[in-house]
């Protein structure tokens, strides 16, 4: 079945330590794109990829890093510059600009705690 | 810039009868508007969406939701709550404008009690 899938799903990091998410789909999409959720604040867009070795910043980039060497995967690192970096994220994947009407497809999620 | 507001951070509703979440949006030119359902600690769950025509989309699991453009609103609907309708969930607008990115109002928390 198509889809994507987030690694791992719980992950805990002690502080000043780079951590890394793992995101692969096999949807065929162009477009991925990773988001942050914290209680009571809905989703917040951490960085996004139109295209293969493209990728743009988003509301909250600062102590993040991705990168997009492949279609199919965006994985995102989270540095120790992030001051707060307990949340729960979010990979998703869209047709891309081509497919106008397409909606959001989200993997699992990984749950980040730093100790 | 797109937006989208949810109103209400909870809405409670007694199983079997109809339920309402509501959402606003903000958007210049047409709007490409989205629901999404988040179980605890699971990826959002598309449910349905508006791009063009009729102003009632029907989704899944019985979902609907009505666009209205007088009010700039896309509240989501279902007729009879079940229980297991309680989650999270998400209005979404994309903007075409700006590489294409999607914006997220801040959730509504439905309990659907028995």
């Amino acid at each position: 079945d198509g889809g994507i899938t987030q690694s791992p799903k719980y992950l805990f990091r002690k502080e000043g330590q780079n951590v890394t998410l793992s995101c692969e789909q096999n949807l065929n999409h162009d477009a991925m794109y990773w988001y942050r959720q914290d209680p009571g604040q809905g989703l917040r867009l951490i960085y996004y990829s139109q295209i293969v070795n493209d990728f743009q910043k988003g509301d909250i980039a600062e102590g993040y890093s991705v990168s997009r060497e492949k279609k199919e995967s965006f994985p995102l690192t989270v540095t120790s510059a992030q001051k707060n970096p307990t949340a729960f994220y979010l990979c998703a994947s869209s047709i891309g600009l081509a497919g106008v009407s397409g909606e959001l497809f989200f993997g699992e999620g990984s749950r980040l705690t730093v100790l | 810039a797109q937006s989208v507001a949810q109103p209400e951070d909870q809405v409670n509703v007694a199983e079997g009868n109809p339920l309402t979440v509501k959402c606003t949006y903000s958007v210049s030119g047409n709007p490409y508007l989205f629901w999404y359902v988040q179980y605890p600690n699971r990826g959002l769950q598309f449910l349905l969406k508006y791009i063009t025509g009729d102003n009632l989309v029907k989704g899944s699991y019985g979902f609907e939701a009505e666009f209205n453009k007088s009010q700039t609103s896309f509240h989501l609907k279902k007729p009879s709550a079940l229980v297991s309708d309680s989650a999270l969930y998400f209005c979404a607008v994309r903007d075409l404008e700006n590489f294409n990115k999607f914006y997220f109002g801040s959730g509504t928390k439905l309990n659907v009690k028995p």
